[in-house]
Parts: structure tokens; sequence; C-alpha cells
């Protein structure tokens, strides 16, 4: 157990809907990270809070956004769901801004039909 | 930009043998290079990570070496078994001003350990 959580593990939602995914970091980790990982696809590094600011943007869709709650969990909202952002959508902490091990969640496996 | 590559993207080796993963990074000002196993459904796990100031590391059956004028970094795991069958990942991050933690991978290599 890495100690990080995201809700919901799986969701199925059709085309054109939006979901929203929840990531609580560990315990006193202030950087949460967002990946993307299609099928039989790498892990896409899509954006990063650091103690609530925005502190780096990867390849992420103007349909995606996130955002850092003060109590340091993460959300990652979808928007205007099409068929190719079926993906497992893994959230991971870290307790500084600078390099060093990320610890994931066990990820939250979207399907939009 | 930031960009790293990872080959094989697929390796069988029979068990006890050895198996070796090569990756590329493109931004000179990478300095934190960790490797990331991921079992199938499963959340990736660092397994062993390497810093620019260090040349090797070794941990029990897994070793990691960075060239950093090449720009290459290589897994190499000895005496396989086949609970080492998995996906495995490379990744690296910039220090300096523009660090922010974040981590850049490779694509991947699924390790198949063949009884």
């Amino acid at each position: 157990d890495s100690g990080v959580t995201q809700t919901p593990k799986h969701l199925i939602t059709a085309t054109g809907q939006r979901v929203t995914l929840r990531c609580s970091p560990r315990s006193g980790d202030l950087s949460v990270y967002w990946y993307q990982q299609s099928l039989d696809q790498g892990l896409q590094f899509l954006i990063q809070y650091y103690n609530g600011e925005e502190r780096a943007k990867g390849n992420i869709l103007e349909r995606f956004s996130a955002q850092q709650f003060p109590d340091l969990h993460s959300e990652l909202n979808l928007s205007s769901l099409e068929l190719g952002d079926s993906a497992l959508y893994f959230c991971a902490s870290s307790g500084t801004h600078e390099t060093g091990e990320l610890f994931f969640g066990e990820g939250s496996r979207l399907t939009v039909l | 930009g930031e960009n790293v590559e990872q080959h094989p993207s697929t390796l069988s080796v029979q068990e006890g043998d050895s198996a070796v993963i090569k990756c590329t990074y493109s931004d000179s000002a990478s300095n934190y290079f960790p490797w990331y196993k991921q079992e199938l459904g499963k959340r990736p796990q660092l397994i062993i990570d390497i810093r620019s100031n260090v040349g090797e590391k070794k941990d029990q059956r897994i070793a990691v070496t960075l060239n950093k004028t090449a720009k290459h970094f290589s897994l190499h795991i000895t005496e396989t078994q086949p609970e080492d069958s998995a996906v495995y990942f490379c990744a690296a991050s910039k220090g300096g001003s523009s660090n922010t933690g974040k981590l850049i991978f490779g694509q991947g290599t699924t390790l198949q350990v063949k009884p």
C-alpha cells in the first residue's frame, strides 16, 4: 500500500459526459501528479500540483482540468469525453517538488462507451 | 523537449538468465533516473533509482548504470525469476531551476521470464 488513495477504481460512462477522479496523497505529501496510461502505452504526464498551486503541465487536453484543495487532495476533471479518453489514470504524490520517488495510487480505470 | 526512449519493448528470457533494458534521455538537465515495475493491473512501484552524481548502483539482483555523456542508463536484472515478469519503465527528472519532480517515462518493456 503506497498510502495514495484514488477513487473511483472503475468508471464506465458515455461519450460527451463529464467525470471527476479523486486522489488523496500520502499523509504529509505536498505534490500531486496525474498520469494517463492508455492500453499498451506508457505513463503520460498530465499535470502537477504543489501545495495547492499548479507546478507543471504536460500534454493535458483542454477538456481536462485539475485542482488541488487546501486539504491537499486533488481532483482531475475530464469533460466532453471521447472514446480515446478510455485509460487508466494514476495519481502519484511526493513530499516535495524536487526530484525523488513518486508514490502511485492504484489508479482509476475509465471506460468511455 | 523532454523525451525518454526505452528499448526493447518486449524481452523474453529463460529463468536464471540476465535481462538488460536500456533507456536514453534527451534533456541534459535530467539528474534523477528511477526504474519502476508494474505488474498487470497494478500500480507502478519503484525498484531502483540513480542520481547523476553516481555511475552505478546495485541492490541484490538489480543494478542500474548511468552514462551521462551518452545520456544512457540501463537496468540489469541477474538470475531472473518468474516473479520478475512485469512491465518495466525507466524515467527521468530534471534538476536545477526547472526542478518540479515530475517524471518523464519511457514507453515500457514487457519482460517475460520463462520457467
